[in-house]
């Protein structure tokens, strides 16, 4: 079966160093991948979509890769601030047309002052 | 802002009541998601709508059952409530211009008790 695991539930880094995490898929050959940002309570806000035949997107202190050899993408923040600490989740869409996305579990990242 | 409203943020009801959930998509969104959210499931997708038809389906229960009207905006309806759906429950929508990205509304938080 389909399944998509990110690296670990919890992820602590210090104010300005890089973050990375990471998104492992099998059983799936998804048309394109997206990182989504999810404060507690509140509904996930996009962040940057990936497609199969990219390598790597950035945006701002953002950056994603997207290994579909590996069937891997690594989620990079770098400079990271407090701000930045929330529940980062990977989604996976599938290439029929509905795109429906199928998400890990979740990396909740902490930055800490 | 996503663009994407959806009411009431909080229900509370008992077990074996009906509730119905609205969400009114991004001005000009043809497709309509939703997803629910609980802390053993992670985010799980239901169901799909585009342009006031059903397109996709996926872990949605029986009793559980959606539509879109034509002004776009979309209903989920839960009937027979048990404790276990106590969730998140979330609409996306998604563009024709801007194909593959879905932005999520602030999700209603129901609990039954």
């Amino acid at each position: 079966s389909q399944k998509i695991e990110q690296n670990s539930e919890a992820l602590n880094i210090q104010e300005g160093k890089t973050a990375t995490l990471t998104c492992n898929y099998t059983n799936y050959s998804p048309a394109y991948l997206q990182w989504y940002r999810q404060d507690p309570g509140r509904g996930p806000v996009f962040l940057l979509l990936i497609r199969e035949n990219e390598k790597e997107k950035r945006k701002e202190r953002l950056k994603v890769t997207f290994d579909t050899t590996l069937k891997q993408s690594l989620f990079h923040i770098t400079a990271s601030q407090p701000a930045d600490s929330a529940t980062y989740l990977c989604a996976l869409a599938g290439s029929g047309s509905a795109r429906q996305l199928t998400f890990g579990s979740g990396t909740q990242l902490t930055v800490l002052p | 802002d996503s663009g994407v409203t959806q009411t009431p943020k909080h229900l509370i009801t008992a077990t074996g009541q009906r509730v119905t959930l609205r969400c009114s998509p991004r001005s000009g969104d043809l497709s309509v998601y939703w997803y629910q959210q609980s802390l053993d499931q992670g985010l799980q997708f239901l169901i799909q709508y585009y342009n006031g038809e059903e397109r996709a389906k996926g872990n949605i229960l029986e009793r559980f059952s959606a539509q879109q009207f034509p002004d776009l905006h979309s209903e989920l309806n839960l009937s027979s409530l048990e404790l276990g759906d106590s969730a998140l429950y979330f609409c996306a929508s998604r563009g024709t211009s801007d194909t593959d990205t879905q932005y999520f509304g602030p999700g209603t938080r129901l609990t039954v008790l």
